[in-house]
């Protein structure tokens, strides 16, 4: 089955410490996005990359990293410059302007 | 870039009763306009979307919504809501750069 595969389903991170958010997709899409979401906010663009080795920030990129070595992973680093990253994160991928495919989603909590 | 509000947070209807949630865009050109739903704790589901044509379009679940360019709305519509249908609902715009960007969502409770 072609989907979006998002691991683990819950992370916990502890003070000053990265953690990465697991995203692999195999439907050959070319564009994949992370979002974030918070209640009451509804998603805001992380990062989103077009093609292999390209990656754009979005609209809350700061205290975050990422890398797009193959078309089918695009893993998220949370890193400890991200201050407020208690949320759920959310992983999508598209093709051209079609409409975006998203996985299940990891709820990272700081403990 | 785009931008999408949803002016609702939060609608309570009946079961049996209409439904309509509103969802306003900001864009230069045509968008593409998508509407989904997303259950608690899960990812989200498209139910419908609009790329050109019959400004009505029909999606999943016995939804409808109507892309009206004047209004710059794309408003979603159901007939007679089923307590199921309770969950969170994103509008979304795209550009056609992969840039999409949605709503803050609008929560739906179904009363029985």
């Amino acid at each position: 089955d072609g989907g979006i595969t998002q691991s683990p389903k819950y992370l916990f991170r502890k003070e000053g410490q990265n953690v990465t958010l697991s995203c692999e997709q195999n439907l050959n899409h070319d564009a994949m996005y992370w979002y974030r979401q918070d209640p009451g906010q509804g998603l805001r663009l992380i990062y989103y990359s077009q093609i292999v080795n390209d990656f754009q920030k979005g609209d809350i990129a700061e205290g975050y990293s990422v890398s797009r070595e193959k078309k089918e992973s695009f893993p998220l680093t949370v890193t400890s410059a991200q201050k407020n990253p208690t949320a759920f994160y959310l992983c999508a991928s598209n093709l051209g302007v079609s409409e975006a495919f998203f996985g299940q989603g990891t709820r990272l909590t700081v403990v | 870039a785009q931008s999408v509000t949803q002016p609702d947070i939060h609608i309570t209807v009946s079961e049996g009763a209409s439904l309509e949630l509103r969802c306003n865009y900001s864009y230069g050109a045509t968008p593409y306009l998508f509407w989904y739903v997303q259950s608690p704790g899960q990812g989200l589901q498209l139910l419908l979307k609009y790329f050109s044509g019959d400004t009505l379009v029909q999606g999943i679940k016995g939804f409808e919504a109507e892309f009206k360019r004047s209004q710059s709305s794309f408003n979603l519509r159901k007939p007679s809501v089923h307590w199921s249908d309770a969950a969170e609902y994103f509008c979304a715009v795209g550009a056609g750069n992969n840039d999409m960007r949605f709503g803050a969502g609008t929560r739906l409770t179904v009363k029985p």
